[in-house]
């Protein structure tokens, strides 16, 4: 089966650090996902790993091991709209020309506090 | 930046009629998909399309659902007998064609409540 966790909420303070931690077992991996989404909009992307390893993209940071099924969201410097929820997403097998659909996790709601 | 678009924000169906959800995605993307979001529950997929034809569908996608690209630029999902069960947030995705790296753009979705 698939199957993706991430804790259900979260709380951090105004100019803190969080980490949102995302663990997966999935029949194949061909890429992991994390997106942003407001109440009521749509998921908006935010990073990409497939291989081991730290990718950084400003404030914003995404850490992938596969031999662990883990990864994590590092947010720094936190702003007020950064209150949203975050959707970890694995890219499971390559399907002919689909390269595969998301298969999502719950979403952990963040609540950043002044 | 170029946006998948999704007509209409909110749609109200009785039960029992079709429902047609209308997608524009973005212009030079090749893959498209659905997904669904039931109200406080995870994002959900139900269809993959490429090169004119189902990719991938999931156990969601059953013969009530069909999606179709009539043109060059739209793509719809329709739901042909609808149940209150089918009520949802309703996102239509594109990403362009190339490295396992392109993510999928969303639609800003539209919300189906069946009654």
């Amino acid at each position: 089966g698939q199957n993706i966790d991430q804790p259900t909420e979260m709380t951090a303070t105004e100019g803190a650090i969080v980490q949102i931690n995302c663990t997966y077992q999935t029949s194949g991996f061909n890429g992991l996902f994390w997106y942003q989404q407001h109440a009521g909009e749509a998921p908006t992307f935010l990073s990409y790993n497939v291989l081991d390893g730290l990718e950084e993209k400003g404030r914003f940071s995404s850490f992938l091991s596969r031999s662990k099924g883990y990864s994590y969201l590092l947010l720094k410097e936190l702003q007020m709209k950064d209150s949203a929820s975050y959707l970890c997403a694995v890219r499971a097998e390559n399907y002919g020309g689909s390269q595969g659909n998301l298969i999502f996790g719950k979403g952990t709601k963040l609540s950043v506090k002044p | 930046e170029p946006e998948v678009t999704q007509t209409p924000s909110h749609q109200v169906t009785q039960m029992g009629q079709e429902v047609i959800l209308r997608c524009v995605p973005i212009s030079n993307h090749l893959y498209f998909y659905w997904y669904r979001q039931i109200l406080g529950q995870k994002v959900e997929f139900l269809v993959s399309f490429y090169n004119n034809e189902i990719s991938e569908k999931s156990e969601i996608f059953d013969d009530q659902f069909s999606v179709e690209r009539p043109d060059g630029s739209n793509f719809t999902l329709k739901i042909r007998s609808t149940k209150l069960e089918d009520s949802a947030m309703y996102f239509c995705a594109s990403r362009p064609g190339g490295g396992g790296d392109q993510p999928q753009h969303f639609g800003d979705g539209t919300r189906l409540s069946i009654l």
